[in-house]
């Protein structure tokens, strides 16, 4: 069965230029969840869409960054004048159903550099 | 700003040896996950841990949340080289719906 899939895998922008990313969850999933993930750390949460809902954009760190997910299913993460700290890996995961302890299921991530 | 600590950072083993990874927190969790992300890929479920004190075992691998939900720890028996790779803890504070807060990691590597 199709898993989580992000596109690009892999993008390099130069600063100032706008990036947009993109996320397959699996089908009929409700949750979909975006993280940044810098090297060497571990994932930090971004944004939460409850079907077409954005319901969580807390960890968004600046206006910058903008998600939506128009028809409750594929989502895009947009970075507008990207910035060098934006370089990390961006990743996205679906779950069945919102609430504590679903499992969350992670695509391969999107690796951005910025230069 | 990360909530979880997880030590050690780095763990460098032979086959067959026995570790112990530790998530600290000051913050409760209504539930707490561990997960391993090899290179290139997502973080992939280990197990998911709920109750205060709960210890669940997954062949090897031995799962342990806190009484207090604050801490957990891992413990792997005999380990192998495809044990090698990056391990999460993450937890999900009560009323965040099911946002997860990741621990700093901790990279293992296991070698012949």
């Amino acid at each position: 069965g199709a898993g989580v899939s992000q596109s690009p895998r892999y993008k390099v922008a130069k600063r100032g230029q706008d990036v947009a990313l993109r996320c397959d969850p699996i089908s009929g999933h409700v949750s979909l969840f975006w993280y940044q993930q810098a090297l060497g750390q571990g994932p930090e949460f971004l944004t939460y869409f409850q079907n077409e809902a954005q319901l969580d954009k807390s960890g968004l760190p600046s206006d910058r960054f903008f998600a939506e997910r128009p028809e409750g299913s594929v989502s895009t993460l947009k970075i507008q004048r990207t910035q060098q700290e934006d370089s990390a890996v961006y990743l996205c995961a679906s779950s069945l159903f919102p609430g504590v302890g679903e499992t969350q299921y992670f695509g391969p991530g999107t690796r951005l550099l910025v230069l | 700003t990360q909530l979880l600590e997880q030590s050690p950072q780095f763990l460098s083993i032979q086959e067959g040896e026995n570790l112990t990874v530790y998530c600290n927190s000051s913050s409760v969790f209504s539930s707490l996950q561990w997960y391993r992300q090899e290179p290139g890929e997502g973080p992939v479920l280990l197990v998911t841990v709920v109750t205060g004190g709960e210890v669940k075992k997954l062949k090897r691998l031995t799962f342990q949340f806190g009484d207090a939900r604050k801490d957990s720890s891992l413990h792997i028996t005999a380990a192998q080289p495809g044990d090698t790779g990056l391990y999460l803890c993450a937890g999900a504070e009560t009323g965040t719906a099911s946002k997860l807060t990741f621990g700093t990691g901790t990279r293992l590597q296991v070698t012949l």
